[in-house]
């Protein structure tokens, strides 16, 4: 069964701090990580990462992915009250056939306080 | 921009009705999805389908059924609703892979809050 766990589940920082999420997976036939911001509605795309060692870099978000380790994280530097959601990990798994499948974590549920 | 849409953002129904979910994507995407969202247990894939008239079960279709009748449109069905589908559904679009290998990330709509009494 595919497995991918967030941590922490929750966390509350002040406006300036630096934090970091993590992801860490377990699945058959991997193709590519992703993570999604979500606050009060529909997820947005952030990142996708499909090779280890490469950051990907997006203003003050930044995310890299180790594939021999299998975990990713992504930084938030500056942080700012707008980046306060739940920060969602997922990975594509390859399900044969031209269908892939994305397997979600539970998410990181981030609170930025002024 | 790619845009996902779905019919309702919130929907009350009860128990024993039949409900009916639609999502609408402009892009031409080829793959879509239906999740549920439920705190404590995050984004769960209820179906998808990879092409029209294609469905694939997901990790929890037990309960639902759906139909890809035309590219643009998926509907989740909840032949016979009861209460634990009580939950906020979110559909997703994705393109495929580009003959250069790139692969696309998956688009979500704004999510129906579907309450079942």
């Amino acid at each position: 069964e595919d497995k991918v766990v967030q941590s922490p589940l929750s966390l509350v920082v002040h406006e300036g701090d630096t934090v970091t999420l993590n992801c860490s997976y377990e699945v058959t036939n991997f193709r590519s990580l992703l993570w999604y911001k979500q606050e009060k509605k529909a997820p947005t795309f952030l990142f996708m990462l499909t090779s280890s060692g490469i950051e990907k870099k997006s203003g003050r978000l930044s995310s890299i992915l180790d594939k021999k380790e299998l975990f990713s994280i992504l930084n938030i530097t500056a942080t700012q009250t707008g980046d306060s959601a739940i920060y969602l990990c997922a990975v594509e798994v390859d399900r044969g056939a031209g269908s892939y499948q994305l397997t979600f974590g539970k998410g990181t549920k981030l609170s930025v306080i002024p | 921009d790619v845009k996902v849409t779905q019919s309702s953002r919130y929907l009350v129904k009860r128990t024993g009705e039949k409900v009916f979910l639609e999502c609408v994507q402009d892009m031409d995407h080829e793959n879509m999805f239906w999740y549920r969202q439920d705190p404590g247990l995050g984004l769960r894939l209820i179906y998808f389908s990879y092409y029209v008239k294609k469905k694939e079960k997901g990790d929890i279709p037990e309960g639902y059924s759906v139909s890809r009748e035309k590219k643009e449109r998926f509907s989740l069905i909840l032949e016979s609703a009861s209460t634990n589908q009580t939950s906020m559904y979110l559909c997703a679009s994705r393109n495929r892979d580009s003959l250069a290998g790139l692969y696309n990330e998956q688009f979500f709509g704004p999510g129906t809050r579907l309450t079942v009494l």
